[in-house]
């Protein structure tokens, strides 16, 4: 089966542009996650859907970063406007089955984002 | 609030000699445990997902463990390689969230 897809893998922008990643989950994954994953530290949880409605976003800086996912497949997670304490690996996952106990996680390969 | 730590941050072995890394989170309730391995530039590989009521998980030279009750999980691997080079994480899951540890960076010399 497919993997998680990201595009694109790499990205450089100055600061106060804007940016887009765009994730495509496994097929039939009602749940997919973004990370952003600064250099030297784990993944952390931005924002977390469950077919098209959001589960969890308490962890995503609001005022300028937005996520969504249209008809529960695709993802885009937005920036804008950039700073550069936001360069990172934005990273996508996806899980499934739904029940509570099985919420093995798959990831993309990971966008590298680099603000100057 | 969940906090996963991992110790050492960074391991050098030769090539032939077992690997042991620790995991320590605070909050004993949790769902399950997963280990991933990171390449550089790259995305996360699931390596095993132990569940909360399971003692340990085993694939090929790879063994899990989990004590649930002291918050802590061990990944061993047998006879390391130059290719099991990578950054290694643990993850815990608690309520729909995985809380990530920060990662220990083994480097196998041949």
């Amino acid at each position: 089966e497919a993997g998680v897809a990201q595009s694109p893998r790499y990205k450089i922008i100055e600061k106060r542009q804007s940016v887009a990643f765009w994730c495509n989950p496994i097929s039939g994954h009602a749940t997919l996650y973004w990370y952003q994953q600064i250099l030297g530290q784990g993944p952390k949880l931005l924002i977390q859907f469950q077919n098209n409605g959001v589960v969890d976003d308490s962890q995503l800086p609001k005022d300028r970063f937005s996520a969504e996912r249209l008809k529960g497949v695709d993802s885009t997670l937005k920036i804008q406007p950039a700073k550069l304490e936001d360069s990172a690996v934005y990273l996508c996952a996806s899980s499934s089955p739904t029940g509570r106990l099985s919420y093995e996680q798959y990831f993309g390969p990971g966008t590298r984002l680099t603000v100057t | 609030k969940q906090e996963v730590t991992q110790i050492p941050a960074a391991l050098s072995v030769p090539e032939g000699e077992n690997l042991v890394l620790n995991c320590s989170f605070t909050d004993s309730a949790i769902y399950n445990l997963q280990w991933f391995r990171q390449d550089p530039g790259k995305g996360l590989t699931s390596l095993l997902l132990i569940q909360s009521s399971q003692r340990e998980q085993t694939s090929g030279r790879l063994n899990a463990s989990l004590d649930k009750s002291s918050g802590r999980s061990t990944l061993y691997i047998a006879a390391s390689q130059p290719g099991d080079s990578a950054t290694y994480l643990c993850a815990v899951r608690g309520d729909y969230k995985l809380s990530f540890g920060a990662g220990t960076t083994v480097t196998v010399r041949a």
